[in-house]
């Protein structure tokens, strides 16, 4: 969805590098995720926001950590990267209310070497 | 933490031939979602489900909610080869979704 943008959308890095992936969007969503996807594991979330003030640990928050700068803005970092973070990064957004629809961006693939 | 089973890993079918898709799991679930990622694509939304029983089609897709909303089902009928990718269920739990492994489909033309 062209609402939700990730840069870059290829990464190459060395073990032990600092990296930063970041998620912008115009929906005007409060809510926004962070997942990896790795082959047969599905989508797990590493951190999650409900605004602009709230940050939550998912299921896979170690090596990781987030900031919600605005909110349109979320991003993840990776202090110490590591070879096994090799995976796709997604971020997601989603609307207050009933329905938890999510809307993906198009996806950051990051190696770590 | 809540997990969900989603079953087959991964389908090949014949164009034509039916598919489905299964989720399970070991709790009553208020809702759930369906997405689809095409290959090389991110996941993008379906349809939701809400009440038990409910069952609810797009053109060549029915989604089935269980009775005792423990377990959903996307049937394919004749699948195209538009039809290829990942399917995920993503039940609701407390107020985050949580995705299944995802059904890879595969279709021979």
């Amino acid at each position: 969805d062209a609402d939700v943008t990730q840069t870059p959308r290829n990464r190459i890095t060395k073990t032990g590098k600092r990296i930063m992936l970041e998620c912008s969007q115009t929906k005007g969503h409060d809510r926004m995720y962070w997942y990896r996807q790795d082959p047969g594991l599905g989508l797990r979330l590493i951190y999650y926001s409900f605004d602009v003030k709230d940050i939550n640990k998912g299921e896979i928050s170690d090596g990781y950590s987030v900031s919600r700068q605005a909110q349109a803005k979320f991003s993840l970092s990776l202090e110490s990267a590591i070879p096994n973070q090799t995976a796709l990064y997604f971020c997601a957004t989603s609307d207050w209310g009933v329905s938890e629809t999510q809307y993906f961006g198009p996806g950051t693939r990051l190696l770590v070497l | 933490g809540q997990q969900v089973m989603q079953i087959p890993q991964y389908q090949h079918v014949q164009e034509g031939e039916d598919f489905t898709t299964y989720c399970n799991s070991s709790t009553t679930l208020s809702n759930i979602q369906w997405y689809k990622q095409r290959p090389g694509g991110h996941p993008v939304f379906l349809i939701q489900l809400v009440k038990s029983g409910e069952v609810k089609k797009q053109k060549r897709l029915t989604f089935q909610f269980g009775e005792a909303k423990k377990n959903s089902s996307l049937h394919i009928t004749a699948t195209q080869t538009t039809d290829v990718g990942t399917y995920f269920c993503a039940p609701e739990y407390g107020n985050k979704l949580v995705f299944g492994a995802g059904t890879i489909l595969r279709v021979k033309s």
